[in-house]
């Protein structure tokens, strides 16, 4: 079946530290993937996106996520970590015939000072 | 740049009342969603429309809900009869295309059923 796995609930790290969060599909063919990010209260903003070509794909606010076939990830990175980052976020993948996203359990990103 | 807005931010309810979200797409947009988020749990997918007509639903778009576009503009969730559990954040999302491309997600109706 298809879906969309963020193994990690909640992460932690200091303000100007790297980030990584995991992000696992599984699908039949190539998915585009999503990262969405949502701040306490407020609605889904996305990061960025992949549909092909180029596997390191770059969004804003600084982030960046790189495809892997051979692992089925789609991780998402920051090399220095802002407190505002503070948030939880969201891999998204194609989850029907009409467009329609499933998303995994998102992860909760605490920064500490 | 356009986006989706949604109306109210926050609804309060009694149980068994009926309850209607709004939604305003983003004009250009042919393909419109909704999705809900219960308290600490994910994202999950309601309904997609398109051409003035559900096009796909999950299990959770029982009898109790429908979704409308009633003038053009805005696109409507309507639960007939809530119950405690469609406590939920409801997002509604508009894309131009259905695959693949970038869905955009309004700031949610936060939805209390008493």
């Amino acid at each position: 079946a298809q879906s969309v796995t963020q193994p990690d609930i909640h992460i932690t790290v200091s303000e100007g530290a790297s980030l990584e969060l995991r992000c696992n599909y599984s699908y039949g063919a190539t998915p585009y993937l999503f990262w969405y990010v949502q701040s306490p209260g407020q609605g889904l903003q996305l990061l960025l996106k992949y549909f092909s070509g180029d596997t390191l794909v770059q969004g804003i606010k600084g982030f960046e996520a790189e495809f892997k076939r051979s692992q089925s990830s789609f991780n998402l990175r920051k090399p220095s970590v802002h407190w505002s980052d503070a948030a939880e976020y969201f891999c998204a993948g194609p989850g029907g015939s009409q467009g329609n996203l499933i998303f995994g359990k998102g992860t909760k990103l605490s920064v500490k000072p | 740049e356009p986006e989706v807005t949604q109306t109210p931010s926050h609804q309060v309810t009694q149980m068994g009342q009926e309850v209607i979200l709004r939604c305003v797409p983003i004009s250009n947009h042919l393909y419109f969603y909704w999705y809900r988020q219960i308290l600490g749990q994910k994202v999950e997918f309601l309904v997609s429309f398109y051409n003035n007509e559900i096009s796909e639903k999950s299990e959770i778009f029982d009898d109790q809900f429908s979704v409308e576009r009633p003038d053009g503009s805005n696109f409507t969730l309507k639960i007939r009869s809530t119950k405690l559990e469609d406590s939920a954040m409801y997002f509604c999302a508009s894309a131009r295309d259905y695959t693949p491309d970038t869905q955009y997600f309004g700031p949610g109706t936060r939805l209390t059923v008493l």
